[in-house]
């Protein structure tokens, strides 16, 4: 159980495209999802958290209208990034925080590798 | 202070040992305490959580936390080369709620 799944694995694409990245809790509902951005050899980076049905809340110095989250049912998130360029290439994970028992932990997605060229 | 502190590392072990892997954190409300495993290149995958005193076992690993002292640890008895990857703390502060607050993590290599 607490399975997180990430579409696409992959991307790569053009400077200037807007990218969807789906993150979908298969089999529990997720009150509160989060999105994550990794570079190579660092820590996890929190970007933003969302709760289903409202407004996502953005970390400080994460741009809100470049990174545009959804959370529009308890079992899919979506994070677009908008425009994009070299510099946000990166690894983007999204997790879930569930109901009941699963409600105070976090169950990560397998990521997605974002390449802008 | 770090909210949750963590020896970056790395922790280099031969296979066979013990590995121990520490944790701190600073605030003293917290209500609950996991362990994640990330091997490189790959997402956090959730090996333990822990939430009283004491220790807390599952197969290989042992969680241990001391809530007065505000530590909580990770043992990987018999260790092997599979189990090298980042070990990351967190920390829940909030009952009911989902966020965590991560430490930095630490590399743990296991020798052959």
């Amino acid at each position: 159980g607490a399975v997180v799944s990430q579409h696409p694995s992959w991307v790569i694409c053009k400077s200037g495209t807007s990218v969807k990245i789906e993150c979908r809790s298969l089999d529990f509902q997720a009150t509160t999802m989060f999105w994550y951005r990794q570079f190579p050899k660092q820590s996890l980076m929190l970007m933003a958290t969302s709760n289903e049905g409202s407004k996502a809340t953005y970390e400080q110095g994460v741009e809100k209208d470049k990174f545009l989250i959804n959370h529009a049912s308890l079992t899919l998130s979506t994070l677009t990034v908008t425009s994009a360029h070299p510099e946000d290439s990166s690894f983007y994970i999204c997790s879930a925080g569930g109901t009941g028992g699963r409600q105070e932990t976090q169950y990560f997605g397998p990521g997605t590798r974002l390449l802008v060229l | 202070q770090k909210e949750v502190e963590q020896n970056s590392g790395p922790l280099s072990v031969p296979e066979g040992a013990i590995a121990s892997l520490n944790c701190t954190y600073s605030d003293r409300g917290s209500q609950s305490f996991f362990w994640y495993r990330q091997y490189s290149g790959k997402s956090p995958e959730l090996i333990m959580s822990i939430y009283s005193n004491g220790d807390k076992e599952d197969g290989r690993f042992t969680a241990q936390l001391n809530k007065a002292s505000q530590y909580v640890s990770l043992l990987i008895r018999d260790s092997q080369p599979s189990d090298s990857a980042t070990y990351l703390c967190a920390v829940n502060r909030r009952s009911g709620y989902s966020t965590l607050t991560f430490g930095k993590g630490t590399m743990l290599l296991v020798s052959p």
